[in-house]
């Protein structure tokens, strides 16, 4: 199994270039997230999805937007990156039940660079 | 407020030496605590401790929790280059599905 499987794992964009960040786990997990980290700031939630077909805002949304497209992938996507956005990006996963909370899978992380 | 505080923000220690690390926290209707560490790139799981389960080990590292004064302890013992990384602690928010709040982080650098 491969896991969470992020890409790009590294890029640079402009001011007001827009891009979309992959994400894919094979693991058969309801639950998918996008976080931030920012040195100081510790992990941040952008955004989750419970299950295939919900998605919901978390800590700092603005900016950004998401999409589920199946049970294997949650894109993250930046409309008009702003150089506060530079940051390093990770996917996660999890099972999702009554009986949580459980251990979140993490994506080797995407960094990105808004100039 | 709820928060999740971790200290120290970092840590510089010689091969062999035992290193704590520490994590406390104020969080509604806490449940469980877990630890993970993260090397360059993303963070593994280490521990989950939770009301029924306060102590953990696995091998040199060892994790305790205290519900009465809000924390828990991340103990590794013997340090190796292998065990530099940053140390994460993490407790989930109530009624929110799985999210998690996680704290800054303790880095921690084991010089040979």
């Amino acid at each position: 199994n491969a896991g969470v499987t992020q890409t790009p794992k590294f890029q640079v964009l402009k001011t007001g270039q827009s891009m979309t960040l992959q994400c894919a786990q094979d693991m058969n997990h309801n639950s998918m997230y996008w976080y931030r980290q920012d040195p100081g700031m510790g992990l941040r939630l952008i955004y989750y999805s419970a299950s295939e077909g919900t998605t919901d805002k978390g800590e700092v949304p603005n900016g950004y937007n998401v999409s589920r497209l199946n049970k294997r992938e949650f894109s993250l996507r930046l409309e008009s990156a702003a150089p506060s956005q530079t940051s390093v990006y990770f996917c996660a996963s999890s099972e999702s039940s009554g009986r949580s909370p459980y251990e979140q899978y993490f994506g080797p992380g995407t960094r990105l660079t808004v100039t | 407020e709820d928060k999740v505080v971790q200290s120290p923000l970092s840590l510089v220690v010689h091969e062999g030496d035992t290193v704590t690390l520490n994590c406390s926290y104020e969080v509604t209707n806490f449940r469980s605590l877990l630890w993970y560490k993260q090397e360059k790139k993303a963070p593994t799981f280490l521990f989950m401790l939770t009301s029924s389960g306060i102590e953990k080990k696995s091998g040199r590292l060892s994790s305790i929790l205290d519900k009465k004064e809000l924390f828990s302890i991340l103990n590794i013992t013997a340090t190796q280059t292998g065990d530099s990384a940053v140390y994460l602690c993490a407790v989930p928010k109530r009624w929110s599905g799985n999210q998690f709040y996680f704290g800054t982080g303790t880095s921690l650098t084991v010089i040979p």
